[in-house]
């Protein structure tokens, strides 16, 4: 498809696990980004990817989150020793890099769920 | 502290009026700003943006004004439909060095379009 894909939409596992939540950005999208959506809270950044530069890793909440980009295209988003409070939406973005702003446009998510 | 911020969590419109959602920023830095709309269980959907060298811009039944000295955005939607019930989310960005920008969310307000 044309848009940003994430997979899994819904994962559901038990505290302790590591999972992986992968997206595939918008085709010619050199930036991605990670955001979460934890419940009755706005989105919150993670990380972005830009090129081959270093990522911006400054939104991670804990060493327990990881994130790689391989290739520029995919990425895929690592939460180690889960916590329920680590149950959330994790939204994946991708945005063209110009000289001039450009919007970032979303996939439908992972939703998370930690029991 | 939170920079951008979405002071009415829900708002109520007649179908055919115009529903004026607003927001509110604190950083001085943030140079471009971005409405996006969001249904349930979807990612959040591009609506329309402003760049800091702008008060206005206007996309169809959307506008967006821009008043930097009071430092607040507002959307208009004008004449507003069904179909705009959702849950609109206000953001707001910096340029970082590297070009890509992480957005800064607000809370989010829910649009509910009465027929």
């Amino acid at each position: 498809g044309a848009g940003v894909s994430q997979s899994p939409s819904n994962k559901v596992t038990e505290k302790g696990k590591d999972v992986e939540l992968r997206c595939d950005p918008i085709s010619g999208h050199t930036a991605l980004y990670w955001y979460r959506q934890s419940l009755g809270q706005g989105l919150e950044f993670l990380i972005y990817f830009q090129g081959n530069s270093a990522p911006d890793k400054s939104g991670l909440p804990s060493d327990r989150f990881s994130a790689e980009r391989t290739g520029g295209s995919v990425s895929t988003l690592t939460i180690q020793r889960t916590q329920q409070e680590d149950s959330a939406v994790y939204l994946c973005a991708s945005s063209l890099v110009t000289w001039s702003n450009q919007p970032q446009h979303f996939g439908d998510g992972t939703r998370l769920s930690i029991l | 502290d939170q920079q951008v911020k979405q002071n009415s969590p829900s708002l109520s419109v007649q179908e055919g009026r115009i529903s004026i959602l607003n927001c509110d920023y604190t950083n001085s830095m943030f140079d471009y700003f971005l409405w996006y709309k969001k249904y349930p269980a979807e990612g959040p959907t591009f609506l329309i943006s402003i760049s800091s060298i702008k008060d206005k811009n206007e996309d169809g039944r959307f506008t967006v004004f821009l008043n930097k000295s009071a430092k607040h955005l507002s959307l208009h939607i004008v004449p507003s439909q069904p179909g705009d019930s959702a849950v609109y989310f206000c953001a707001a960005s910096a340029k970082g060095i590297q070009g890509a920008q992480k957005l800064v969310f607000g809370q989010g307000t829910r649009l509910t379009i009465n027929p």
